[in-house]
């Protein structure tokens, strides 16, 4: 069974960065699938932020591109998410999740981890 | 970006009743759109993809359908468990993607 856990700083100060991390367990990231990142601010619908496709292509939201770093550790079964000079619009739950770039479920996210709320504290 | 509007944003519905939600892109997304149910505290879940395919798992009251740049979500008799808050999401390119700002089906 896939499973995805969200680990990282559930608060952050203004103009710093957040960092989190997504640990797989039950399939090896280094396999076929994207891995990526979803946020939901309190009350709000879902923003794609970014996906790591292949181990090393990132694709990103373009409003959020320029502040966003996205790599994977494959010793680990990790992938991670840097959003840079956060301000309090960066104020989401944080979910991360497994993209189906092929097969019959192509363009879903299959399975995700059960998010985790980031603060922006001014 | 393409943007997905979904309506509409909250919906008041029965046990029993058919419930349709509308997506609609700004540009054509041919069948690239998803729908996913997200419950109070939950990851969001998929239950149909290439606009009209079920999701194994999922009950056949929920149906979808739409080419081009509109869709719908469509539960055919609403159920307890189906009060929740439903999503879609175009996946025209995989490298840019988008949600729609979602529809909470609430108890009438």
């Amino acid at each position: 069974q896939v499973q995805l856990q969200e680990s990282g700083p559930g608060l952050v100060r203004a103009s710093e960065t957040l960092s989190l991390t997504c640990t797989v367990f039950g399939y090896s990231i280094s396999s076929d699938y994207c891995w990526g990142w979803i946020r939901q601010p309190p009350g709000k619908g879902l923003e794609w932020i970014g996906s790591i496709c292949h181990g090393a292509t990132v694709y990103c939201h373009p409003p959020l591109k320029s502040r966003t770093t996205m790599s994977v550790d494959m010793s680990k079964n990790q992938f991670s998410l840097n959003l840079d000079s956060v301000t309090a619009a960066d104020t989401a739950v944080y979910y991360c999740a497994r993209f189906c770039n092929g097969g019959n479920s192509y363009g879903t996210w299959d399975y995700w981890g059960q998010g985790t709320l980031v603060t922006v504290s001014s | 970006d393409i943007q997905m509007t979904q309506s509409p944003s909250t919906l008041s519905a029965s046990v029993g009743d058919r419930v349709t939600i509308t997506c609609r892109a700004s540009q054509s997304i041919n069948k690239w759109l998803a729908w996913y149910q997200q419950k109070p505290g939950k990851a969001p879940k998929v239950l149909i993809y290439k606009a009209s395919n079920l999701e194994s798992g999922v009950p056949s009251r929920f149906s979808g359908s739409g080419s081009g740049t509109d869709f719908t979500l469509t539960i055919s008799s609403l159920q307890p468990d189906d009060f929740a808050t439903y999503h879609c999401q175009q996946y025209n390119s995989y490298s840019l993607l988008t949600f729609g700002g979602g529809t909470k089906v609430e108890i009438k």
